[in-house]
């Protein structure tokens, strides 16, 4: 069974950038779409972008064009996560998640990774 | 962009219960929808998609409806351990969107 594991809390200073991992273990990595999706805290969930390893082109949220960066590595089966000029309300635990169908870019996520909670204080 | 509205944003039911949530987008996704629910603390879990499809290893009373605008999620029986925030998505486009939630607590 196919799981995600993130890298750990980060904690970073307005202005400065932070890279998120989501490493695939146990499955099939590069033919199915991985999503970057944050949640601040106490708020609902919101969708930033996602990416087709085997393709290598991403697609993002309108909000976050031009400050997110979605990449994959095949040869270790991990995805990452780049957002630059951190703001306080980039406070969040941001998440990956795996795409339910295999070569769709768009569709419901089966599998997620257990978080990166990043906080962005001065 | 198409705007998913959940409602409620929160409701309180009894044990044994029948529970709805509705979803609605603001313009047509066909039965491009998926729910999913999330625990206080925890990781979302994908309850159903394709607007009416149980995920494997979801218990039987959770089901959903609907196609176009308008969907449903219903909870033919709350259990306790049902108490947890429940999402919808839609994933018609490239451009993938939750709804606000909805709360669900045990009266």
């Amino acid at each position: 069974q196919v799981q995600l594991v993130q890298s750990g809390a980060e904690v970073k200073k307005p202005g400065s950038s932070v890279k998120v991992s989501c490493k695939a273990s146990g499955g099939t990595f590069s033919s199915y779409a991985i999503s970057w999706v944050r949640q601040a805290p106490g708020q609902g969930l919101e969708w930033m972008g996602g990416i087709i390893p085997i393709f290598g082109t991403a697609n993002y949220a309108q909000k976050f064009q031009g400050r997110v960066t979605i990449t994959a590595d095949e040869s270790t089966s991990t995805a990452y996560m780049e957002l630059s000029s951190l703001r306080s309300e980039d406070t969040a635990v941001y998440y990956c998640a795996r795409v339910l169908e295999l070569l769709i870019a768009q569709g419901a996520f089966d599998i997620w990774g257990q978080g990166t909670m990043v906080t962005v204080s001065s | 962009d198409i705007q998913m509205t959940q409602s409620p944003s929160s409701l309180s039911a009894s044990v044994g219960d029948r529970v709805t949530i509705t979803c609605r987008a603001s313009q047509g996704i066909s039965n491009y929808l998926a729910w999913y629910q999330q625990k206080p603390g925890k990781v979302p879990k994908l309850l159903i998609y394709a607007a009416s499809t149980l995920q494997s290893g979801v218990p039987s009373r959770f089901s959903g409806s609907g196609s176009g605008t308008d969907f449903t999620l219903t909870i033919s029986s709350l259990q306790p351990e049902d108490v947890a925030t429940y999402y919808c998505q839609k994933y018609n486009s490239a451009l993938l969107t939750f709804g606000g939630g909805t709360k669900v607590e045990i009266k």
